[in-house]
C-alpha cells in the first residue's frame, strides 16, 4: 500500500484559473506535509509546507490540511503557464522523522 | 540558501561497470538522502545517512552501496550497473533534529543511463 497517493494528471487549466492539486496519505499521525514543485528535467523544490489543519496562503499558493480525512491540498490562484510542472506531495511520518514519503506527482499544465 | 551539488548532470555507463555518483552540500546539514526517479514511481529512497560513517537503507537499496566519509560529502554506488538502474538519480540533505519545520533540500539531479 502506497503511503502516499496523487492523481497522476496531467491536470489542465486555462490561464488565470484555479488549479487544485491534492494528495491522500496513510500515516494517520504524520505532522508535516509538503508540496514540492518539479519542472521537467530538474529536481523538486519546496513551495509549501503545513503543519496544522486548515489553511496555509503564501502569494498565489495555499495549502489544505485535514488530518481528520487524512489529505493535503494545494490550490494555485491565477494559473500561470510558468505553474507548469510536476507537482509532489511529500509526508513526513511520525516514526521517523529523517524520512519522508514522496507521492508520485501531478502533472499540471496551465494552457494560455 | 542551502546548495546541494551533485558531480554530473549527465552520465551513460556500460553494463557492468562501477559507477560513482557524488553529492556535497555546503550547509552542515546531518543528513543526506539518495533517491532515484522514475515515471509514474516517483521518488524512490535508496539510501540515507544521519551522520558521518552512518548509513541507512531505504526502500530499493538492492544494487546500491554509499558511503559517507565526510559530512558534506554523501556517495552512491553502483557495484555492477545494470540496464534497470537507468534512472534520475537525486541527491537531497537535510538538517537533523525532531523539528517538523526541517525540510529537504534537493541537488539538480544526475541523469544515468546504462548501456
Amino acid at each position: 500500500q502506497k503511503e502516499v497517493e496523487q492523481n497522476s494528471g496531467p491536470l489542465s487549466v486555462p490561464e488565470g484559473a484555479i488549479a487544485s492539486l491534492n494528495c491522500t496519505y496513510s500515516d494517520r499521525v504524520s505532522q508535516s506535509f509538503f508540496w514540492y514543485r518539479q519542472y521537467s528535467g530538474k529536481s523538486p523544490e519546496l513551495i509549501m509546507s503545513i503543519y496544522s489543519n486548515g489553511d496555509k496562503e503564501d502569494g498565489r499558493f495555499t495549502a489544505q490540511l485535514n488530518k481528520a480525512s487524512q489529505y493535503v491540498s494545494l490550490l494555485i490562484r491565477d494559473s500561470q503557464p510558468s505553474d507548469s510542472a510536476t507537482y509532489l506531495c511529500a509526508v513526513k511520518p511520525s516514526d521517523n522523522f529523517n524520512k519522508f514519503y514522496f507521492g508520485s506527482g501531478t502533472k499540471l499544465n496551465v494552457k494560455p | 540558501d542551502v546548495k546541494v551539488t551533485q558531480s554530473s548532470r549527465y552520465l551513460v555507463k556500460r553494463t557492468g561497470e562501477k559507477v560513482f555518483l557524488e553529492c556535497v552540500q555546503d550547509m552542515d546539514h546531518e543528513n543526506m538522502f539518495w533517491y532515484r526517479q522514475d515515471p509514474g514511481l516517483g521518488l524512490r529512497l535508496i539510501y540515507f545517512s544521519y551522520d558521518v560513517k552512518m548509513k541507512e537503507k531505504g526502500d530499493i537499496p538492492e544494487g546500491y552501496s554509499v558511503s559517507r566519509e565526510k559530512k558534506e560529502r554523501f556517495s552512491l554506488i553502483l557495484e555492477s550497473a545494470s540496464t534497470n538502474q537507468t534512472s534520475m538519480y537525486l541527491c537531497a540533505s537535510k538538517r537533523s533534529g525532531t523539528s517538523r519545520t526541517y525540510e529537504q533540500y534537493f541537488g539538480p539531479g544526475t541523469r544515468l543511463t546504462v548501456t
